[in-house]
């Protein structure tokens, strides 16, 4: 069962245009999401998160959005760059939990 | 500012060979350490963690083991390899807020 699901395994997006990466989630006792970007042969690094006190939370091009009663996270990328190509992981976790969930990430292209 | 540690970068082993990967934390006390799986094109899996000096949480029933002989230090065995361990096994540490931070992972190809 698949807590955290991340329906595309792929994107493309024109360099400087908007890149949107989707996440949604199940369980609603979930208070803390995360976002990490993943290149290749490389850990994952860890990029914005959100508490579910807020519904956006900005640093710099990068801005995650959440929707509680939807249950739907999304990370905006402004303006998409060549480096932003990696594969991005959506996380979640509850009350601090020892354990965070991740979904099964999706792969961004950003085409020149 | 904390840093892990894993080694080695690569490794190539043989069916049935006895497995050792080991990750360090600097910088930092008491951590929470996890040991996670990608297998080629999937997601990360969580293998193990811990949340002190010989505790050990297992994830998934397998021929895998962990354990945590110090406080920041973890570490990944088998005693027999499978061609299914073959993967990219990342280490994690957990800072007080919730977040996890990935060390660089050990590709481990068996043949």
């Amino acid at each position: 069962d698949q807590q955290v699901k991340q329906n595309s395994p792929s994107l493309s997006v024109q360099e400087g245009r908007i890149s949107i990466l989707n996440c949604d989630y199940t369980n609603s006792m979930f208070d803390y999401f995360l976002w990490y970007k993943k290149y290749p042969a490389e850990g994952p690094t860890f990029l914005i998160s959100i508490s579910s006190i807020k519904d956006k939370n900005e640093d710099g091009r990068f801005t995650v959005f959440l929707n509680k009663s939807a249950k739907h996270l999304s990370l905006h990328i402004v303006p998409s760059q060549p480096g932003d190509s990696a594969v991005y992981f959506c996380a979640a976790n509850m009350n601090r939990d020892d354990k965070i969930i991740f979904g099964k990430g999706t792969r961004l292209h950003i085409l020149p | 500012s904390q840093t892990i540690h894993q080694w080695p970068a690569t490794l190539v082993q043989p069916v049935g060979s006895p497995l050792s990967l080991e990750c360090t934390v600097e910088g930092t006390s008491n951590p929470n350490l996890y040991w996670y799986r990608q297998a080629a094109g999937r997601g990360l899996q969580l293998l193990f963690y811990s949340v002190g000096i010989g505790q050990i949480s297992s994830e998934v029933p397998q021929n895998l083991s962990a354990s945590r002989p110090q406080d920041r230090q973890f570490i990944l065995s088998s005693k027999k390899l499978l061609l299914s361990d073959s993967g990219f096994y990342l280490c994690a540490w957990r800072s007080p807020g919730g977040t996890q931070y990935f060390g660089p992972g050990t590709r481990l190809l068996v043949l």
